[in-house]
């Protein structure tokens, strides 16, 4: 079955420093992918979506220039969040679109923890 | 604009006992998709049922079973026979198409007590 993995899957950090999220397709590939933050006892919000090759497109509300997502290959995305502070501290989620199917797979999530 | 409400924040059952989680959906669109996911407390979602709008049966796998009624805008979820093992939180979940984000409903935490 098509296998999406987040690393990592656990990173605590202080608050101003980045810390980069990578989220992979591991056996399809996948022109689009998306992230999604879901905050203690909330629903899952979706930041922004990236397609490969291009520029993500950011959900009202999301700072671009905070979450940056760089979709390099079909198989591979990552989120950075700069100069984190104690608010981003959160659960970060992402999907993949295959591409044959549309069909889409959620890796198993990042826990974010800012200090 | 497309909306998913989950009126049951929290639920508690016995084990053994029967549970229904409710799922209403609001969009304009024709064609939809629906879902239902399981989120343990490790954090992972579980995927569940998908359900095209066009596709009105109810679905039964297991101790599952799910109840889509496009005329109240309405995708149930029934456990039967509930276990320890189901406590987790529910959501459900509905996308404009086939590898379009997904709108989340607020999530239902259901426990099962021994």
């Amino acid at each position: 079955g098509a296998v999406v993995s987040q690393h990592p899957s656990r990173v605590i950090c202080k608050s101003g420093t980045s810390v980069k999220i990578e989220c992979r397709s591991l056996d399809f590939q996948a022109t689009t992918m998306f992230w999604y933050r879901q905050f203690p006892k909330q629903s899952l919000m979706l930041m922004a979506t990236s397609n490969e090759g291009s520029k993500a497109t950011y959900e009202q509300g999301v700072e671009k220039d905070k979450f940056l997502i760089n979709h390099a290959s079909l198989t591979l995305s990552t989120l950075t969040v700069t100069s984190a502070h104690p608010e981003d501290s959160s659960f970060y989620i992402c999907s993949a679109s295959w591409a044959q199917t549309n069909e889409q797979f959620f890796g198993p999530g990042t826990r974010l923890t800012v200090l | 604009a497309q909306k998913v409400t989950q009126a049951q924040t929290e639920i508690s059952v016995v084990e053994k006992e029967d549970v229904t989680l409710d799922c209403v959906y609001e969009t304009r669109d024709t064609t939809y998709y629906l879902f239902w996911y399981k989120q343990p407390p490790s954090g992972e979602l579980v995927f569940l049922i998908r359900r095209n709008s066009f596709d009105e049966q109810n679905e039964i796998s297991g101790r599952y079973s799910w109840n889509f009624q496009k005329s109240t805008s309405s995708f149930n979820f029934t456990i039967t026979a509930s276990q320890v093992v189901d406590s987790a939180v529910y959501f459900c979940a509905l996308s404009r198409n086939y590898g379009q984000n997904f709108v989340f409903g607020p999530g239902t935490r259901l426990s099962v007590l021994p």
